[in-house]
């Protein structure tokens, strides 16, 4: 069955600091892996997504997140936070093939920046 | 385009009662989602439609939950009758083939 792990369900940083987001993804065959960010009282908005090809994918905002297919993982990362980063983040795997349906979100990390 | 438009953004009702939510997908979207958000279950994805056909609703929670796709520009989600425990914020999300989804702002929905 389709799961995705957000292991960390808070995450402070400073400001100007590097940040990584984990996500570990379960699922039979090469999945569709999604990077969403809600901020309060929003709705989800992409930040970055993979579908094949180079395993490296870069998002909006600075964002960026790498598909290591050995690990089931697809990390998200940003060189330097911004206040303005502070928002929950959601990882989404949804089915090869068939569209981007059926997506499994994981549980999210709340992400906090201190000045 | 406008974007996933839900409506109403706010809703508060007493339990027992019957209580609608509206979604108008992107224009050329074939793919329409609802998936409802609370703290103790994070996002759930409760049923979607290809084409205004329901494809999958094993995630709608009870029978006293249902959902329509009259066209392709418009569905409902209804609850009947609403209970507290169905508090939450609902989203509604649509895509295209192979696109990631869109999601509305949400409906939150408080039920006394």
């Amino acid at each position: 069955a389709q799961s995705v792990t957000q292991p960390d369900i808070h995450i402070t940083v400073s400001e100007g600091a590097s940040l990584e987001l984990r996500c570990n993804y379960s699922y039979g065959a090469t999945p569709y892996l999604f990077w969403y960010v809600q901020s309060p009282g929003q709705g989800l908005q992409l930040l970055l997504k993979y579908f094949s090809g180079d395993t490296l994918v870069q998002g909006i905002k600075g964002f960026e997140a790498e598909f290591k297919r050995s690990q089931s993982s697809f990390n998200l990362r940003k060189p330097s936070v911004h206040w303005s980063d502070a928002a929950e983040y959601f990882c989404a795997v949804g089915p090869l093939g068939t569209g981007a349906n059926n997506l499994f979100f994981g549980t999210g990390t709340r992400l906090t920046v201190i000045p | 385009d406008a974007g996933v438009i839900q409506s109403p953004r706010h809703e508060v009702t007493e339990m027992g009662q019957e209580v609608t939510l509206r979604c108008k997908p992107i224009s050329g979207h074939d793919y329409l989602f609802w998936y409802r958000q609370t703290m103790m279950r994070g996002l759930e994805l409760l049923i979607y439609f290809n084409n205004n056909v329901p494809i999958d609703d094993s995630g709608m929670p009870e029978d006293r939950f249902s959902a329509k796709m009259p066209n392709a520009s418009f569905s409902t989600l209804k609850i009947q009758p609403s209970e507290p425990r169905d508090s939450a914020v609902y989203f509604c999300a649509s895509n295209q083939g192979l696109s990631e989804a869109f999601f509305g702002q949400g409906t939150r929905l408080t039920v006394v």
